[in-house]
């Protein structure tokens, strides 16, 4: 089958801007997730945006949607470190299932 | 309260032993999810259960049997259990389930090792 694919890794410096990215696979899914999985916990959900919208902004956090290229990024400014964590994006599949399949996960390292 | 709360957070058990795990949620969510993840990989979906009845099993094998005994509460037996089966599992829930916006509310996890 085919997946969900991000980069596997990412490192910036405190204060700058992270750009996580996504390439999901069903073009007609409603909803697409970022979740957020810290060292030893569960994922937390930041953030969504529904099919019909190019971006969504929530504070340090921007989405932006290329349905066109099936492309998902999801921005943070100003990166601190206790942003440091495992990034997964998340498609809803549209077959008869509507299972939420999670992408391959980016690492994203924040130095001081 | 907009916790999932999985017991035991750990566990190590042998080949022929049974346990069980636990997840609870006082959401009024009513969907719940079983999810296993091995290290450096997403979670992979093992178990849906909607308005309390099982609404997709992954093909998941038959040494793992949930049980949802009412919507605040899963659980997960474990019997025969190989090595392999060594991972996190991941408790979630759901507002309303699949087919909508899944939102979904993850626990902590049981870091599951079989010897």
């Amino acid at each position: 089958g085919e997946d969900v694919e991000q980069s596997l890794f990412l490192s910036v410096r405190e204060g700058d801007s992270s750009v996580i990215n996504c390439t999901y696979t069903d073009s007609s899914s409603t909803y697409l997730y970022w979740y957020k999985q810290e060292p030893g916990a569960g994922l937390q959900l930041l953030t969504y945006i529904f099919s019909n919208m190019d971006m969504k902004q929530d504070q340090r956090l921007t989405v932006l949607l290329n349905k066109k290229d099936k492309h998902l990024s999801l921005r943070i400014a100003d990166t601190q470190t206790g942003d440091s964590a495992i990034y997964f994006c998340a498609e809803i599949l549209m077959d008869s299932s509507y299972k939420l399949i999670f992408g391959s996960g980016t690492r994203l390292l924040v130095r001081p | 309260d907009t916790e999932v709360t999985q017991t035991p957070k750990h566990l190590v058990m042998g080949m022929t032993n049974k346990k069980s795990l636990k997840c609870e949620q006082h959401m009024g969510h009513r969907a719940m999810y079983w999810y296993k993840q091995k290290a450096k990989k997403p979670p992979e979906l093992m178990f849906v259960y909607s308005y309390e009845k099982l609404s997709i099993n992954e093909s998941v094998p038959s040494r793992f049997s949930p049980e949802c005994p009412n919507s605040s509460l899963l659980n997960l037996h474990l019997h025969a259990l190989q090595p392999e089966d060594s991972a996190l599992y991941l408790c979630a829930s759901s507002q309303e389930g699949p087919g909508r916006n899944e939102k979904l509310f993850f626990g902590s996890g049981t870091q599951l090792s079989v010897l």
